[in-house]
């Protein structure tokens, strides 16, 4: 079975400064999605950002990057120049690309402050 | 964009009676949708995958017959916390994936916050 592990419960960023959330992940499937969703106090799940397994290229969405590492299964998330309205949960997701197969299995989350 | 409704948006109940919950994808059909509960401070934890005419698909320890899911159209599924009780409060999440898009991501609902008195 598939895991996601978020190994930071909280993080903190000064206004304008970069700040990078960890997220490792386990599974046995060579072809699958990872995803970072953001959840502000609304509640609403947002999309961040999301990498196919199969392109090696990193993906990013303005200020938000991501370092994709295949062989260490590993997903970072980097925002930079961070804003005030980056405050939220960062929840990394998993999803198999196995047809029939389309849940997401979440990290724990990371709560992001950022500081003024 | 695509977008999905979840409602109500927030409910509260007395011990004992039934709630349901509403997930409607607004400008695309749905042949799946899925069923998140989320606790305070705590992560998405899916409950169950609800199919387009057909039983939904429940995750190991969540109870069939307390949670009750219908996915009778393309656009709409329904959770319904039967006999809900104290320990049933919790944020429920629905999200959608597009029918015929198998590469493209979920879209959330945005939630119900249920609490039973």
């Amino acid at each position: 079975a598939q895991t996601v592990t978020q190994s930071q419960p909280e993080m903190s960023v000064q206004e304008a400064e970069t700040v990078t959330l960890s997220c490792t992940y386990d599974t046995s499937e060579s072809d699958y999605y990872l995803f970072w969703y953001k959840q502000p106090p609304s509640r609403q799940m947002i999309l961040v950002i999301r990498q196919e397994a199969y392109k090696q290229q990193n993906a990013t969405e303005n200020r938000f990057s991501v370092n994709f590492q295949k062989a260490a299964k590993s997903f970072s998330l980097k925002i930079s120049d961070s804003q005030l309205g980056d405050a939220a949960m960062y929840f990394c997701a998993y999803r198999s690309h196995t047809s029939g197969t389309y849940k997401y299995i979440f990290g724990t989350g990371t709560r992001l402050k950022v500081l003024a | 964009g695509a977008v999905v409704s979840q409602h109500p948006s927030w409910v509260i109940c007395k011990s004992g009676t039934s709630v349901k919950i509403e997930c409607r994808s607004l400008d695309f059909q749905a042949t799946t949708m899925f069923w998140y509960r989320q606790f305070p401070k705590q992560s998405l934890m899916l409950m169950a995958t609800s199919n387009e005419g057909s039983k939904a698909t429940y995750e190991q320890g969540v109870e069939k017959d307390k949670f009750l899911i219908n996915h009778a159209s393309l656009t709409l599924s329904t959770l319904t916390v039967t006999s809900a009780h104290p320990e049933d409060s919790s944020f429920y999440i629905c999200s959608a994936r597009p029918a015929g898009q198998i590469n493209q991501p979920q879209h959330f609902g945005d939630g119900t916050r249920l609490s039973i008195l």
